[in-house]
């Protein structure tokens, strides 16, 4: 299985752009990179995914690396909503996710 | 479209007791995923059902199982609970055609306290 590497937390300031980096060099081939994020009493849900290149959704974007070996999260206008743990996890064909410790994300008003 | 739904939210018991919690999937959806959380292991996943067969499990002792019924609804199993089993429990639903792009939808979880 694929590990991760991402840090503990994180801060931004309300409206400003906010990078998520995530390292997974044992990724294999043909995992896909998805992001999850868990708000407060809540469970995760779905942000984005992607495989080699960059992807765009009405709630983020992911930069992936050349080589794979690690990829960004970016939300471009972050929001008080947006405070939540942030998770990127490799897919692979099976549903269980390996989930990391994740970055905790705090956005200051 | 309604979403996963955990049953029950809340949940108290004893030592050496066995509990057992429910979720339903989404509408259409034939993958149920069940994780466990807490504080000092994160997010673990236990096991994953797909058409009423366990397709994957995680590194969990015995006393955890599950089952899935025809209609996708899920039920996991706790047996002689112990304090450590004490955490979040939730169910992500899937539509189950592989995991590379499909994406898993949690439910709010059963939260779990064995005294």
């Amino acid at each position: 299985d694929a590990k991760t590497t991402q840090p503990n937390s994180m801060e931004s300031n309300e409206e400003e752009p906010v990078h998520l980096p995530c390292n997974h060099s044992t990724i294999s081939g043909t995992d896909y990179i998805h992001w999850y994020r868990q708000l407060p009493s809540q469970g995760p849900e779905y942000v984005i995914h992607g495989l080699t290149s960059n992807v765009n959704n009405r709630m983020a974007s992911l930069a992936i690396a050349e080589d794979r070996k690690s990829s960004t999260l970016i939300l471009h206008r972050a929001t008080l909503r947006d405070a939540a743990v942030y998770y990127c996890i490799p897919a692979s064909g099976t549903y269980k996710y390996i989930f990391g410790t994740g970055t905790r994300l705090k956005v200051l008003a | 479209k309604a979403g996963v739904t955990q049953t029950p939210r809340y949940l108290i018991k004893t030592r050496g007791q066995q509990v057992t919690l429910s979720c339903s999937p989404i509408s259409g959806h034939r993958s149920v995923s069940w994780y466990q959380q807490t504080p000092g292991q994160g997010l673990q996943f236990l096991f994953e059902y797909f058409s009423e067969t366990q397709r994957n499990k995680g590194n969990f002792p015995g006393r955890f199982s599950g089952r899935q019924f025809s209609n996708s609804r899920s039920e996991m199993n706790v047996s002689t609970l112990e304090l450590g089993d004490s955490a979040l429990y939730l169910c992500a639903s899937s539509f189950g055609a592989g995991g590379y792009t499909d994406t898993q939808y949690f439910g709010p979880g059963t939260r779990l306290t064995v005294l």
